[in-house]
This record gives structure tokens, C-alpha cells and sequence, in this order.
């Protein structure tokens, strides 16, 4: 069974269209993580939040957001979505910061189009 | 800075052979963790094997094995007896004990394609 779960799979948004992206997780996991992924690249870490502290990364853009009502649930809102935001988005997440052992657990990741 | 260095953008194996994906590290942390993650085309990065930086004994995990040579900074992995299902992307990745956020440095990405 899906640990971390993302919705939708594939998300089309028009230029400038609000739009949110969702993950759920059943690992309990004190920390999780929004990264971006461009075709062909690593991903890149936008954000983390440790329990309800959030953290962001110094060059994420102001456009992206997010929300952890919960332990369990996570949102990407980005206001006002631009060709240049099309890429894969992945959530993950982690047990804790505690050790260099960190594994980070990805769900299947949400592909935006941008039109 | 921490960084991560896969110089195989691509590459081809055939079925049942095996395959080394090269990985090197920079980093002054003295304690870190190193990771191997696939990606197959269908997006999700899926974990695959970890090591630690004093860890005595190279990681394995099924067919997947991790060939650390500390002084050298490499962690480079080892996939056994190739499948079809084994290709993907394969990213290498780092956190050092320094990042207390548990930030992943990745690195570019290996494709590996297992032909029949």
C-alpha cells in the first residue's frame, strides 16, 4: 500500500490559475518535504515542514506556498502559476532530523502542465 | 558545500549482466549518509539503499549493493543480474549530519536503460 500519496497524478492549470496540490502520508512522519523536478534534473527542495514548523529554502519563490493542517496531510498552493512552474512535484517524508540516516519516502509525484 | 557528482548521464546494460553507477561526494561533515534512489518513468523516486559515513560494511539490499570507498569519497552502486524493470533514472544523493533540516543533495542522474 502507498505510504505517501499525491493527488492529482497529472494536473493541468491554466497561466495564472491558483492552483493546490495534495499529499497524504501514513507513516506518521514528523517532517515532510515539497521538492521540484524539471524535466531531466534533480529534484529541488522548495520547502520542509517539521511537524507545523515550516522551513523554507531560501530560493523558492514567493509564488509557492504551502499548509500542514495535519500530521498527515501537506499542500502546495501555487498562486499564480507560469510556464516556467511545469515540472514534476514530489512530496516526501521522514521520520525525524535526528541522524544522518534520514530516509526520505517519496509518493508517485504530481506532473503540471502549465498552459 | 556539499556536493554530489554522477558523471554517467546514460547507459546501456543488457539483461542478467551486471552494472556499476559511479557516485562521488564532497563534503567536511564528518558524519553523513549517502543514498541511492530509482526514478522510473513514471515519476515516483523510489529508495533503494543507504549508507553511513562510519558504517564498516558496504550496504547491500537484494541484488543492490553500494561500494564505499570512504577516502575516496565514492559510493558507487552496484546492480546484479540486470532486469528490464530496472530501468530508470538513478539519482545518488547525500545529507550531512551538518544539515539539520535533512536536506537530500542530489545529484544529476544516471539513465539506465537494460536491453534484452
Amino acid at each position: 500500500d502507498a505510504m505517501v500519496i499525491q493527488n492529482p497524478r497529472y494536473q493541468v492549470t491554466q497561466f495564472g490559475k491558483p492552483v493546490t496540490l495534495s499529499c497524504s502520508q501514513t507513516l506518521n512522519h514528523n517532517v515532510m518535504y515539497w521538492y521540484q523536478q524539471k524535466s531531466s534534473q534533480a529534484p529541488k527542495l522548495l520547502f520542509h515542514y517539521y511537524d507545523k514548523d515550516f522551513n523554507n529554502e531560501a530560493d523558492t519563490p514567493d509564488n509557492f506556498q504551502s499548509r500542514r493542517p495535519n500530521t498527515s496531510f501537506c499542500f502546495l498552493d501555487i498562486r499564480s502559476p507560469g510556464l516556467g512552474d511545469a515540472a514534476m512535484y514530489l512530496c516526501a517524508t521522514s521520520r525525524d532530523y535526528g541522524d544522518a540516516k534520514n530516509i526520505q519516502y517519496f509518493g508517485a509525484g504530481t506532473r503540471l502542465s502549465v498552459l | 558545500a556539499q556536493k554530489i557528482t554522477q558523471t554517467q548521464p546514460g547507459m546501456f546494460v543488457q539483461e542478467k549482466e551486471a552494472v556499476t553507477l559511479d557516485c562521488t561526494y564532497d563534503t567536511s561533515d564528518p558524519s553523513y549518509g549517502l543514498f541511492w534512489y530509482k526514478q522510473p518513468s513514471s515519476g515516483e523516486m523510489i529508495f533503494l539503499i543507504y549508507q553511513g559515513s562510519y558504517d564498516q560494511q558496504n550496504a547491500t539490499e537484494g541484488r543492490y549493493s553500494l561500494n564505499f570507498q570512504k577516502a575516496r569519497k565514492s559510493a558507487n552502486l552496484v546492480i546484479s543480474a540486470s532486469q528490464l524493470g530496472d530501468s530508470a533514472m538513478y539519482f545518488c544523493a547525500m545529507r550531512g549530519l551538518g544539515d539539520s533540516w535533512g536536506k537530500l543533495q542530489f545529484g544529476a542522474g544516471t539513465q539506465v536503460v537494460v536491453t534484452p
